[in-house]
C-alpha cells in the first residue's frame, strides 16, 4: 500500500514564524503535491513537483515555497506565517502512468492542521 | 469560482435511505474522479470515470459520467453510517493538465 506521511498532524505557530511542513511517500511516485483545504472551498493546489528539484506553482502559491531535494520528500515552507494561512494542509503523490501525467490517482497523507495566532 | 460545482453542500439522512450527490461544470473534463474523506484522514479515491455516459458500480455506490463529460453523479443505495464522510469530485479540464476539485458534499448517515 502507498503510504504518504506528513510530519505533523497539528501545529500552532505565531504570526511571522517560519513553518516547515514535511511529507514523505514510500512508493517511488514521480509527482507530489501540496493542497490546502478550507471549508466550502475544497482543495486548492499550492505547489506541485513532477521530478526531483522541479517545482511549479499551483493556483495559490503566494506566501508559500517548496523544496524537493529527494524523490520521496516534498516540503512546504511558510516563510512568514500569517493568520490567513490557518488551514488544513494535505500532501499527495501520484504515479506518472503513461497517459495520466499529473492527473492520475492521488494518494493523500492524513493532513497537517496549522493554526497561526 | 469553482470549476466543479458540487451539490448539495450538506446531506443528512437516516440509515437505509438513498442519496445522490452531483458534480457539475460548464467545462468538458477528460475524466472525473470521486474521493471520500473521513474525519481526520486524507481523501481516498473511490472511482475514476473516463468515457461519456459511463456508469460504474462499487457495491452500493453508483457513479455516472454525463454524456457530454461536463457532469457526474454519485448515488448511494441503502446508506449506512460507514458512508459518512466528505465526498469530493475532481478532474482535469480538457484544456489543463492538473486536477481541479469541487468544494465537496458532506454526507452524514444517522443510525
Amino acid at each position: 500500500d502507498v503510504k504518504v506521511t506528513q510530519s505533523s498532524r497539528y501545529l500552532v505557530k505565531r504570526t511571522g514564524e517560519k513553518v516547515f511542513l514535511e511529507c514523505v511517500q514510500d512508493m517511488d511516485h514521480e509527482n507530489m503535491f501540496w493542497y490546502r483545504q478550507d471549508p466550502g472551498l475544497g482543495l486548492r493546489l499550492i505547489y506541485f513537483s513532477y521530478d526531483v528539484k522541479m517545482k511549479e506553482k499551483g493556483d495559490i502559491p503566494e506566501g508559500y515555497s517548496v523544496s524537493r531535494e529527494k524523490k520521496e520528500r516534498f516540503s512546504l515552507i511558510l516563510e512568514s506565517a500569517s493568520t490567513n494561512q490557518t488551514s488544513m494542509y494535505l500532501c499527495a503523490s501520484s504515479l506518472d502512468k503513461r497517459g495520466t501525467g499529473l492527473t492520475g490517482e492521488l494518494f493523500f497523507g492524513e493532513g497537517s492542521r496549522l493554526t497561526v495566532l | 469560482t469553482q470549476l466543479l460545482e458540487q451539490s448539495p453542500q450538506f446531506l443528512s439522512i437516516q440509515e437505509g435511505e438513498n442519496l445522490t450527490v452531483y458534480c457539475n461544470s460548464s467545462s468538458v473534463f477528460s475524466s472525473l474522479q470521486w474521493y471520500r474523506q473521513e474525519p481526520g484522514e486524507g481523501p481516498v479515491l473511490l472511482v475514476t470515470v473516463v468515457t461519456g455516459g459511463e456508469v460504474k458500480k462499487l457495491k452500493r455506490l453508483t457513479f455516472q459520467f454525463g454524456d457530454a463529460r461536463k457532469d457526474s453523479s454519485l448515488h448511494i443505495t441503502a446508506a449506512q453510517p460507514g458512508d459518512t464522510g466528505l465526498y469530493l469530485c475532481a478532474g482535469p479540464p480538457s484544456n489543463d493538465y492538473k486536477l481541479s476539485f469541487g468544494a465537496g458534499t458532506t454526507v452524514t448517515v444517522r443510525a
